[in-house]
């Protein structure tokens, strides 16, 4: 089973600030896969196949990465960002999920 | 507009057996691979499994084999989780989602106390 680990666990950042969340798998994956959920709600596909946005997404959000490094960066921190975002990999069964990064507005 | 809509959770006495549904619509359910997603209170997503569009094949994670079965009705959009002999660890919220993920239900919450 491929692991990945995300970091960091919980940060906070400013409006307006650049936000870089990394997810490290164990062994190599294909794509990774990015959600947003926010407290109470359903997750939201958030970055499909490394680096496209699912409908909807704001361009402020964008990712990138290969091989058992990947990232999911905003270049410009909004309120409305605040959330908790997952990736995950599917190059490899079983499907698994990060352990989540929680972004918290400063 | 695609629809997911899970029901089916509430408190369970640790050992009991729960089926959970999930009710679709807004697409060509027959045509999906369908999956779920539990989220146990405060914690991270774990994926328990999917089942082809015909229902002929099921996956699932290797944590989640033996107790889950995952089952649908085409002819009535309904997918289904039976789970058995629940434990504590099983409280958590369980959704139903798409294949690709693109749509997720609102979630039931199963509570497994005595």
């Amino acid at each position: 089973e491929i692991v990945l680990t995300q970091s960091p666990t919980t940060m906070a950042a400013s409006p307006g600030e650049k936000v870089t969340l990394t997810c490290r798998a164990s062994s190599s994956v294909s794509y990774m896969h990015w959600y947003q959920q926010k407290s109470g709600a359903s997750p939201k596909l958030w970055i499909y196949d490394t680096s496209n946005r699912a409908s909807g997404v704001p361009n402020r959000f964008s990712g990138s990465g290969s091989g058992t490094s990947y990232s999911l960066t905003i270049s410009s921190m909004e309120t409305e960002d605040a959330a908790t975002y997952y990736c995950q990999q599917w190059s490899s069964n079983p499907l698994t999920f990060g352990s989540g990064t929680k972004l918290e507005i400063k | 507009e695609v629809k997911l809509v899970e029901s089916g959770g509430g408190l369970v006495l640790p050992g009991a057996s729960l089926k959970l549904s999930c009710i679709v619509s807004g697409f060509t359910f027959s045509d999906y691979w369908m999956r779920w997603v539990r989220q146990a209170p405060g914690k991270g997503l774990e994926f328990i499994g999917e089942i082809k569009p015909d229902g002929s094949k099921t996956n699932y994670a290797p944590s989640m084999k033996g107790r889950f079965t995952i089952s649908r009705d085409n002819a009535k959009n309904t997918l289904y989780l039976q789970m058995s002999s629940v434990r504590s660890e099983d409280t958590a919220t369980y959704y139903c989602a798409l294949y690709y993920f693109d749509y997720w239900g609102q979630g039931v919450m199963v509570t497994v106390s005595s």
